[in-house]
């Protein structure tokens, strides 16, 4: 198995863009998540959804973010616009059961915003 | 200003020696503990688990001991290798998320 996939790993973009992240996740996984990682505030969930559904998304910092996960192989996170304090490092996961499995990483996507 | 960042515990052993890495969680209603292992550049990796109903678990030359009453868990390396510097973290579960701590750089001298 490939494990979780991400793309792009790395992105540098300009304040106000916007910004997509994808990610596939491990087959068989009923379980995604999109984590952010900064030297500030550590390891941060910021949604997970359970057989393609958003299950808790309190962890997404603003309207500026959005995820969707259309089919069981394939996740977005986006955001719209991009500000500088978005700069960090974002991570996908995927487990099997729901949600309480062990979490498999990807390797993550660098975002920095200029 | 000066900005402010999260000031990882760190820890530097002697390879061969052990290493003992610990873990305060928060939620007493957790009850699924997961250590990881992240490298750099890397994504955070599995590296063992353990549930409320056990206090010690036993992986390749890793341990993992659970202390309920103090809300404490710490992971055991045995016979620390270089290919272990990296950052651990632990992360909680009380229902179907997953908490991470803030983590320890463990450092591994030749």
């Amino acid at each position: 198995d490939a494990g979780v996939i991400q793309s792009p790993r790395h992105e540098v973009t300009e304040m106000g863009q916007e910004v997509t992240l994808r990610c596939k996740p491990i087959s068989g996984h009923n379980s995604l998540f999109w984590y952010r990682q900064t030297m500030m505030r550590g390891l941060e969930l910021l949604i997970y959804f359970n057989n393609n559904v958003p299950i808790d998304d309190s962890g997404m910092p603003e309207d500026r973010f959005s995820a969707k996960m259309p089919n069981a192989s394939f996740s977005t996170l986006k955001i719209q616009p991009s500000e500088p304090r978005d700069s960090a490092v974002y991570f996908c996961a995927s487990s099997f059961p729901r949600g309480r499995g062990t979490q498999y990483f990807g390797p993550g996507t660098r975002l920095t915003v200029l | 200003g000066e900005s402010v960042g999260l000031h990882l515990p760190t820890l530097s052993v002697q390879e061969g020696d052990n290493s003992i890495i610990n873990c305060a969680y928060s939620n007493s209603a957790s009850d699924y503990f997961i250590w990881y292992k992240q490298e750099s550049g890397k994504g955070p990796q599995f590296i063992i688990d353990i549930r409320s109903n056990m206090d010690k678990r036993q992986g390749q030359r890793v341990t993992v001991l659970l202390n309920k009453t103090v809300k404490h868990l710490s992971l055991q390396i045995a016979a620390t290798q270089p290919g272990d510097s990296a950052v651990y973290f632990c992360a909680e579960s009380p229902g179907n998320q997953f908490y991470f701590g803030t983590g320890t750089s463990l450092t591994v001298i030749p």
